[in-house]
This record gives C-alpha cells, sequence and structure tokens, in this order.
C-alpha cells in the first residue's frame, strides 16, 4: 500500500471549517483514500473514502487533486466533539484490503 | 442497532497467564481484524479472517492467536502475555465483497489490556 504523510498536529476555532491535508505520492491507480478519525479511547470510526472524484457525505467532505497525490478532508463546521486523530491512509479494496495506520494527524478544535 | 462488540472493556492479567479476548458483531460481516494499539501510536494489524480464511501479518508474534468459530464471534488469545503486549486491542468488521467497493471497517470500542 502507498505512504501517506500527514502534518503531526493542527487546530481551529470550533465553527470554521477544518481542512486537514494528506499527500500520497505513490498511490497507485486502483488505491481508495480512505480517512477514519480515532477519538480519545475510542475506537477509529470511517469517515469517508473516494478514488478520484470528490466526495460529500453528511460527515465531511474529500478533495482529491487531480494527479490523486494529495488530498484534504474537510468539516465544514467544526465542533469540539471532532477534536481527534485523523487518519488518512491508501489501500485497494477487496479481498487486498487492509488499513495500514500511520501517525495521522492530531485536530484540536478550540472554543 | 448493529455494532462490533468487545467484551471484556478492561482486561487484568498476570505475566505469563493466557488471556483470551472476545468481539462479537451482529453486522454479518464476512471479514474480522484485531488489530493492537500501544498507548500514544497508532493501531496495528495484528491478524484478519475473510470468512474462516485466517490470514496473519508477517509481523504478528506466534504468542498471539485468534480463533473464529462462526460468523459473529472471534476471538484473540495471547498466550503468555509480557509486559510488552499491554495495549488496547481492537476488533473490526468490513462487509467486503458483499456489498461492492465500500470496504469501511467498522470498530468496535476496544479491550484496554493490563498486564501485572
Amino acid at each position: 500500500d502507498a505512504k501517506t504523510t500527514q502534518p503531526p498536529s493542527m487546530d481551529c476555532a470550533e465553527g470554521r471549517a477544518a481542512n486537514l491535508p494528506c499527500n500520497h505520492s505513490t498511490i497507485s491507480g486502483n488505491e481508495y483514500v480512505y480517512w477514519y478519525r480515532q477519538i480519545h479511547s475510542q475506537g477509529p470510526q470511517y469517515i469517508i473514502h473516494g478514488l478520484k472524484n470528490n466526495e460529500t457525505n453528511e460527515m465531511a467532505s474529500l478533495i482529491i487533486t487531480e494527479d490523486r497525490k494529495s488530498s484534504t478532508l474537510i468539516l465544514p463546521h467544526a465542533t469540539l466533539r471532532d477534536t481527534a486523530v485523523y487518519y488518512c491512509i491508501v489501500t485497494y479494496t477487496g479481498a487486498n484490503s487492509k488499513l495500514t495506520f500511520g501517525k495521522g494527524i492530531t485536530l484540536s478544535v478550540r472554543p | 442497532d448493529a455494532m462490533v462488540i468487545q467484551n471484556p472493556r478492561y482486561q487484568v492479567t498476570q505475566f505469563g497467564k493466557p488471556v483470551t479476548l472476545s468481539c462479537s458483531q451482529t453486522l454479518n460481516h464476512n471479514v474480522m481484524y484485531w488489530y493492537q494499539q500501544k498507548s500514544s501510536q497508532a493501531p496495528k494489524l495484528l491478524f484478519h479472517y475473510y470468512d474462516k480464511d485466517f490470514n496473519n501479518e508477517a509481523d504478528t508474534p506466534d504468542n498471539f492467536q485468534s480463533r473464529r468459530p462462526n460468523t459473529s464471534f472471534c476471538f484473540l488469545d495471547i498466550r503468555s502475555p509480557g509486559l510488552g503486549d499491554a495495549a488496547m486491542y481492537l476488533c473490526a468488521t468490513s462487509p467486503i465483497g458483499s456489498r461492492g467497493p465500500s470496504d469501511r471497517q467498522f470498530f468496535g470500542p476496544g479491550t484496554r489490556l493490563t498486564v501485572l
């Protein structure tokens, strides 16, 4: 699986958009970009995933660059409950699907 | 609600005393995973079952074994726990192959293992 690079931490103000970047320059053509988050002392939680098109769901938006070498997770209106470690993971789907967690980015939402 | 359940949430064992952690799911997913997460580290995949097929990660110690008696249940056995095995153990499930490309994983709350 391709490796990902994320800054170690960032913060944002409550109610503002949080834009979390991820680099995955070695991504293969059939690898997906997944985002999970882990709130303290809980199991990871799926947020969103995409292949090449931008995706949006009730939690977040995922913007993937045209060359697919980087992506941005957008939390449109961050709340204090969004404080967590966010993991960007690149992986195949199907029987070979595995999540290899990197260090992630710690998002701190301040009041 | 359909979910992934891990029992117990907290487990204390003695050095060298075998311990079993359990995971159950009501999602009817065909794949189940076990991860180890040590303090301040990211989760690390130990092994997974694709239906009844067991898939061990290359660097998973022999001390760790798993059983999946049926679709709903999966167990993690640590034969001789050492101090270094103290960690959060996370179980996850996924509907790979049965619902198309959305192979997201659903995680349980984890079992925190303390080794004395």
